[in-house]
């Protein structure tokens, strides 16, 4: 089955500052790729996603690349803020619609 | 239009009883999937549900079993509790089953087992 690495496991940045999210998974038959964010206490929320037939995505401050020949994704924040502290997952999802995460990511926002 | 609930909120239980979480997707939402989530350990697939039907299932023992209503209603039991059940249980629901379709999570089910 498909199994999605996640790193690093916290980050920690001052405010203003860029903060990377890697991930790689191990099935090529993997065509989804979302990124949801949990704040403390609150449910997860899908902040952005990509499908396998585009390489990058923006959102304003975010932004997600995939290299399926490498079998890795990254999210990138920039311009860093407060409320951007949370827990961030990846995910990749087969064929069937499963999804199945990383192991989360805790990024924390100093001023 | 309201989010995905579950019910109940909080749930404390001792080892060996049995537990059942309920999930309400979001009006039109035909699939339910299930998570575990423990510190650490990320969200682990439980299974999924669409119409009526379970669709998916992850890598947990039979203790876990599911069922979903024709109103796509959906409910998760555990039976005979483990102290290494307690976790927070998440549900999310999706328009319809299968690749790229966005989940929206409720805001779960604290169980503890004592």
């Amino acid at each position: 089955g498909e199994n999605v690495e996640q790193h690093p496991s916290t980050l920690s940045v001052q405010e203003g500052d860029s903060a990377v999210i890697k991930c790689t998974y191990s099935d090529s038959a993997s065509n989804y790729f979302p990124w949801y964010k949990q704040e403390l206490g609150k449910r997860p929320q899908l902040i952005i996603d990509i499908r396998s037939n585009v390489g990058e995505k923006k959102d304003q401050r975010i932004a997600v690349t995939l290299n399926k020949t490498a079998k890795h994704f990254s999210l990138h924040i920039t311009e860093t803020q407060p409320e951007d502290s949370a827990v961030y997952f990846c995910a990749a999802g087969d064929s069937w619609g499963k999804l199945q995460f990383g192991a989360g990511t805790q990024v924390v926002v100093t001023p | 239009k309201a989010g995905v609930t579950q019910t109940p909120r909080y749930l404390i239980k001792t080892r060996g009883q049995q537990v059942t979480l309920s999930c309400s997707p979001i009006s039109g939402h035909r699939s339910v999937s299930w998570y575990q989530q423990t510190p650490g350990q990320g969200l682990q697939f439980l299974f999924e549900y669409f119409s009526e039907t379970q669709r998916n299932k992850g890598n947990f023992p039979g203790r876990f079993s599911g069922r979903q209503f024709s109103n796509s209603r959906s409910e998760m039991n555990v039976s005979t509790l483990e102290l290494g059940d307690s976790a927070l249980y998440l549900c999310a629901s999706s328009l319809q089953s299968g690749e790229g379709e966005k989940l929206f999570f409720g805001s779960g089910t604290q169980l503890s087992v004592l």
